[in-house]
Protein backbone atom coordinates (compact mmCIF):
# COMPACT_ATOMS: atom_id res chain seq x y z
CA UNK A 1 0.00 0.00 0.00
CA UNK A 2 1.03 3.24 -0.20
CA UNK A 3 3.07 5.17 2.67
CA UNK A 4 1.79 8.34 3.94
CA UNK A 5 4.05 10.52 5.26
CA UNK A 6 7.70 10.00 4.09
CA UNK A 7 8.90 12.64 6.38
CA UNK A 8 6.65 13.56 8.28
CA UNK A 9 7.05 14.81 12.37
CA UNK A 10 7.69 11.72 14.13
CA UNK A 11 6.38 11.13 17.77
CA UNK A 12 7.83 7.97 19.48
CA UNK A 13 6.00 6.33 22.03
CA UNK A 14 6.25 2.97 24.20
CA UNK A 15 2.90 1.29 24.44
CA UNK A 16 0.89 2.20 27.70
CA UNK A 17 2.33 5.46 27.31
CA UNK A 18 0.21 8.87 27.19
CA UNK A 19 0.63 10.31 23.84
CA UNK A 20 0.11 14.37 22.68
CA UNK A 21 0.39 15.23 19.27
CA UNK A 22 0.23 18.99 18.30
CA UNK A 23 -1.40 21.21 16.04
CA UNK A 24 -0.85 25.07 14.95
CA UNK A 25 -3.88 26.27 12.74
CA UNK A 26 -3.68 29.89 11.20
CA UNK A 27 -7.29 30.82 10.12
CA UNK A 28 -8.20 32.94 13.02
CA UNK A 29 -12.09 32.54 11.21
CA UNK A 30 -11.79 28.90 12.18
CA UNK A 31 -14.14 27.63 14.13
CA UNK A 32 -14.57 23.72 13.86
CA UNK A 33 -11.62 21.76 13.85
CA UNK A 34 -11.34 17.75 13.59
CA UNK A 35 -8.47 15.12 14.58
CA UNK A 36 -8.11 12.32 11.95
CA UNK A 37 -6.05 9.22 11.66
CA UNK A 38 -4.98 7.81 8.85
CA UNK A 39 -3.01 4.48 8.58
CA UNK A 40 -0.89 3.29 5.33
CA UNK A 41 -2.73 2.39 2.70
CA UNK A 42 -6.13 3.94 4.33
CA UNK A 43 -8.35 7.06 3.75
CA UNK A 44 -8.36 9.51 7.22
CA UNK A 45 -10.71 8.25 9.57
CA UNK A 46 -12.26 10.21 12.11
CA UNK A 47 -11.29 10.52 15.78
CA UNK A 48 -12.88 13.09 17.24
CA UNK A 49 -13.80 16.79 16.79
CA UNK A 50 -14.51 19.99 18.73
CA UNK A 51 -15.95 23.88 18.07
CA UNK A 52 -14.44 26.89 19.03
CA UNK A 53 -16.52 27.81 21.71
CA UNK A 54 -14.89 24.94 23.44
CA UNK A 55 -11.59 24.42 24.88
CA UNK A 56 -11.88 20.56 25.81
CA UNK A 57 -14.18 17.43 24.68
CA UNK A 58 -13.19 13.90 25.59
CA UNK A 59 -13.66 10.56 24.03
CA UNK A 60 -12.88 7.41 24.22
CA UNK A 61 -9.36 7.15 25.24
CA UNK A 62 -8.98 10.83 23.04
CA UNK A 63 -8.79 14.30 24.18
CA UNK A 64 -8.82 17.17 22.18
CA UNK A 65 -7.75 20.67 24.06
CA UNK A 66 -8.56 23.98 21.82
CA UNK A 67 -6.70 26.82 23.06
CA UNK A 68 -7.72 30.11 20.50
CA UNK A 69 -5.56 32.39 22.33
CA UNK A 70 -2.57 31.00 20.38
CA UNK A 71 -4.56 28.50 17.75
CA UNK A 72 -3.66 25.69 18.76
CA UNK A 73 -5.34 22.17 19.00
CA UNK A 74 -3.66 18.82 20.52
CA UNK A 75 -4.83 15.63 20.45
CA UNK A 76 -3.86 13.41 23.94
CA UNK A 77 -4.39 9.46 23.82
CA UNK A 78 -4.21 7.58 26.99
CA UNK A 79 -2.66 4.57 27.12
CA UNK A 80 -1.17 4.51 23.71
CA UNK A 81 -1.38 1.07 21.89
CA UNK A 82 0.19 -0.28 18.75
CA UNK A 83 -3.33 0.10 16.66
CA UNK A 84 -2.95 3.67 17.04
CA UNK A 85 0.45 3.93 15.09
CA UNK A 86 -0.52 6.05 11.81
CA UNK A 87 -0.41 9.41 10.92
CA UNK A 88 -2.95 12.22 12.45
CA UNK A 89 -4.06 15.16 10.65
CA UNK A 90 -5.61 17.97 12.21
CA UNK A 91 -8.14 20.31 9.99
CA UNK A 92 -10.17 23.01 10.17
CA UNK A 93 -13.12 24.81 9.31
CA UNK A 94 -14.90 27.91 8.80
CA UNK A 95 -18.83 28.98 9.28
CA UNK A 96 -17.76 31.46 6.38
CA UNK A 97 -17.40 28.17 3.92
CA UNK A 98 -20.27 26.34 5.66
CA UNK A 99 -18.27 24.11 7.50
CA UNK A 100 -17.34 22.19 4.13
CA UNK A 101 -14.19 23.32 3.58
CA UNK A 102 -11.66 21.18 5.26
CA UNK A 103 -8.18 22.53 5.41
CA UNK A 104 -5.76 19.86 6.58
CA UNK A 105 -2.55 20.55 8.45
CA UNK A 106 1.00 18.10 8.10
CA UNK A 107 0.38 15.62 9.68
CA UNK A 108 2.19 13.97 12.43
CA UNK A 109 3.59 10.27 12.51
CA UNK A 110 2.59 8.32 15.93
CA UNK A 111 5.16 5.07 16.48
CA UNK A 112 3.92 2.97 19.41
CA UNK A 113 6.33 0.46 20.49
CA UNK A 114 5.47 -3.04 22.21
CA UNK B 1 -22.54 0.14 0.56
CA UNK B 2 -21.18 -0.29 3.76
CA UNK B 3 -18.33 2.72 2.81
CA UNK B 4 -17.08 4.84 0.29
CA UNK B 5 -15.49 3.37 -2.47
CA UNK B 6 -13.66 4.59 -5.63
CA UNK B 7 -12.40 3.60 -8.57
CA UNK B 8 -10.16 2.88 -10.05
CA UNK B 9 -7.99 1.95 -7.47
CA UNK B 10 -5.11 2.91 -9.57
CA UNK B 11 -4.53 4.18 -12.67
CA UNK B 12 -1.13 5.07 -14.78
CA UNK B 13 -1.85 7.16 -17.61
CA UNK B 14 0.20 9.49 -20.06
CA UNK B 15 0.61 13.26 -20.18
CA UNK B 16 -2.11 14.92 -22.36
CA UNK B 17 -4.70 11.78 -21.74
CA UNK B 18 -7.70 12.66 -20.45
CA UNK B 19 -8.73 10.56 -17.33
CA UNK B 20 -12.11 10.32 -14.94
CA UNK B 21 -11.98 8.50 -11.47
CA UNK B 22 -15.26 7.19 -9.94
CA UNK B 23 -16.62 7.70 -6.50
CA UNK B 24 -19.52 5.92 -4.64
CA UNK B 25 -20.42 7.85 -1.74
CA UNK B 26 -22.26 6.05 1.26
CA UNK B 27 -25.76 5.29 -0.19
CA UNK B 28 -27.50 7.59 2.48
CA UNK B 29 -25.19 10.71 2.45
CA UNK B 30 -26.28 13.93 0.73
CA UNK B 31 -23.02 15.50 1.19
CA UNK B 32 -19.86 14.17 -1.32
CA UNK B 33 -16.37 15.68 -1.53
CA UNK B 34 -13.38 15.29 -3.64
CA UNK B 35 -9.41 15.74 -2.31
CA UNK B 36 -6.06 15.61 -3.79
CA UNK B 37 -3.56 14.10 -1.28
CA UNK B 38 0.39 14.21 -2.18
CA UNK B 39 2.77 11.89 -0.47
CA UNK B 40 3.24 13.47 2.84
CA UNK B 41 0.77 15.70 3.32
CA UNK B 42 -2.72 16.05 4.17
CA UNK B 43 -5.58 16.11 2.02
CA UNK B 44 -6.69 19.46 -0.09
CA UNK B 45 -10.17 20.51 -0.85
CA UNK B 46 -11.15 20.40 -4.88
CA UNK B 47 -15.00 20.84 -4.51
CA UNK B 48 -17.91 19.48 -2.71
CA UNK B 49 -21.52 18.56 -3.77
CA UNK B 50 -24.58 18.80 -1.71
CA UNK B 51 -26.94 16.17 -3.76
CA UNK B 52 -26.28 16.92 -7.40
CA UNK B 53 -25.32 21.23 -5.95
CA UNK B 54 -21.92 21.94 -6.55
CA UNK B 55 -21.89 25.02 -4.24
CA UNK B 56 -18.16 25.12 -3.96
CA UNK B 57 -15.22 23.83 -6.63
CA UNK B 58 -12.62 26.55 -5.69
CA UNK B 59 -10.02 24.00 -4.75
CA UNK B 60 -9.91 22.83 -8.14
CA UNK B 61 -6.42 23.57 -9.44
CA UNK B 62 -7.56 24.47 -13.23
CA UNK B 63 -10.33 24.52 -15.69
CA UNK B 64 -8.68 21.05 -16.75
CA UNK B 65 -10.60 19.60 -13.68
CA UNK B 66 -13.99 19.18 -13.43
CA UNK B 67 -16.43 17.27 -11.64
CA UNK B 68 -20.07 16.09 -11.74
CA UNK B 69 -22.56 14.41 -9.48
CA UNK B 70 -25.74 13.93 -11.62
CA UNK B 71 -28.29 12.43 -9.74
CA UNK B 72 -27.38 13.02 -6.24
CA UNK B 73 -25.54 10.08 -5.74
CA UNK B 74 -21.79 8.42 -7.51
CA UNK B 75 -20.03 11.23 -8.61
CA UNK B 76 -16.76 11.82 -11.21
CA UNK B 77 -13.53 13.57 -11.57
CA UNK B 78 -12.67 14.37 -14.66
CA UNK B 79 -9.07 15.29 -15.51
CA UNK B 80 -8.38 16.63 -18.83
CA UNK B 81 -4.80 16.97 -20.20
CA UNK B 82 -3.01 15.46 -17.83
CA UNK B 83 -0.16 16.70 -16.87
CA UNK B 84 2.94 15.08 -14.17
CA UNK B 85 1.71 17.38 -11.47
CA UNK B 86 -1.82 15.50 -11.64
CA UNK B 87 0.08 12.68 -10.07
CA UNK B 88 -1.64 12.08 -6.31
CA UNK B 89 -4.06 10.36 -4.59
CA UNK B 90 -7.39 11.51 -4.99
CA UNK B 91 -9.88 11.08 -2.39
CA UNK B 92 -13.75 11.22 -2.26
CA UNK B 93 -15.38 11.72 1.05
CA UNK B 94 -19.09 11.34 2.20
CA UNK B 95 -20.99 12.96 4.99
CA UNK B 96 -24.55 12.45 6.16
CA UNK B 97 -25.61 16.20 5.83
CA UNK B 98 -23.70 19.72 4.98
CA UNK B 99 -22.19 21.05 7.64
CA UNK B 100 -20.03 19.99 10.48
CA UNK B 101 -20.08 16.70 11.22
CA UNK B 102 -17.97 13.30 10.13
CA UNK B 103 -17.02 12.97 6.56
CA UNK B 104 -16.03 9.25 5.76
CA UNK B 105 -13.30 8.68 3.71
CA UNK B 106 -12.82 6.49 0.44
CA UNK B 107 -9.57 4.30 -0.15
CA UNK B 108 -8.41 6.96 -3.07
CA UNK B 109 -7.17 6.47 -6.32
CA UNK B 110 -3.38 6.62 -7.27
CA UNK B 111 -3.09 8.68 -10.07
CA UNK B 112 0.37 8.81 -11.72
CA UNK B 113 0.94 10.32 -14.93
CA UNK B 114 3.86 10.02 -16.82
Amino acid sequence: GESVGLHLPTLSVQEGDNSIINCAYSNSASDYFIWYKQESGKGPQFIIDIRSNMDKRQGQRVTVLLNKTVKHLSLQIAATQPGDSAVYFCAESAMNTGFQKLVFGTGTRLLVSP
Amino acid sequence: GAGVSQSPRYKVTKRGQDVTLRCDPISSHATLYWYQQALGQGPEFLTYFNYEAQPDKSGLPSDRFSAERPEGSISTLTIQRTEQRDSAMYRCASSPSSGKGEQYFGPGTRLTVT
